[in-house]
């Protein structure tokens, strides 16, 4: 069966912390993405890579960074993290035409 | 820029009901339009999706009706359960991998 594993599911951080979300892909594909979900706001994308060492800002990359060093993992890397990073996760991997996403990682900044 | 419009929000229909979801794009570049479940605590899954040279596609209780002059699409789905109680999102996607979503829909199916 193929997926995407997300290495936490719930994550608890203090403000002005530095927080890593790790994504790990078995589908070879090529893409990846990191999404953040709130409610009423739908899915808004954070960063994305078509290659490894390559990345792209999304629509709301402000406070964030990537890194893909190997061709199955994306990593999203809070700077310092702040309470209105408070929300649920997405990494998400693609072939040509679809996605597959993990199960999410709810972060909470206190 | 939204470039995937969805509507509506939020729908109640009755067990056994027809519940559908409309999207509407712009872009003609766009050329696989999936569609999305998601239970809450979890990620979205793929649940259908068409190509634009082809009018309907149907998988069980799941159809999707498209439009291309209109450039709309539709999900349908047919005798509804509790069970189909979720999020959906539409997508429209392009480029080699590249997809843009609609803002998503709660379903709640009323037993």
């Amino acid at each position: 069966d193929v997926k995407v594993t997300q290495s936490s599911r719930y994550l608890v951080k203090r403000t002005g912390e530095k927080v890593f979300l790790e994504c790990v892909q078995d589908m070879d594909h090529e893409n990846m993405f990191w999404y953040r979900q709130d409610p009423g706001l739908g899915l808004r994308l954070i960063y994305f890579s078509y290659d490894v060492k390559m990345k792209e800002k999304g629509d709301i990359p402000e406070g964030y960074s990537v890194s893909r060093e190997k061709k199955e993992r994306f990593s999203l890397i809070l700077e310092s993290a702040s309470t209105n990073q408070t929300s649920m996760y997405l990494c998400a991997s693609s072939n040509r035409w679809s996605y597959t996403f993990g199960s999410g990682t709810r972060l909470t900044v206190v | 820029q939204q470039q995937v419009k969805q509507s509506p929000q939020s729908l109640i229909v009755q067990k056994g009901g027809i519940s559908i979801i409309n999207c509407a794009y712009e872009n003609t570049a766009f050329d696989y339009f999936p569609w999305y479940q998601q239970f809450p605590g979890k990620g979205p899954a793929l649940l259908i999706a068409i190509r634009p040279d082809v009018s309907e596609k149907k998988e069980g209780r799941f159809t999707i009706s498209f439009n291309k002059s209109a450039k709309q699409f539709s999900l349908h789905i047919m005798d509804s359960q509790p069970g189909d109680s979720a999020t959906y999102f539409c997508a429209a996607s392009w480029d080699a991998g590249k997809s843009t979503f609609g803002d998503g829909t709660t379903l709640t199916v009323k037993p």
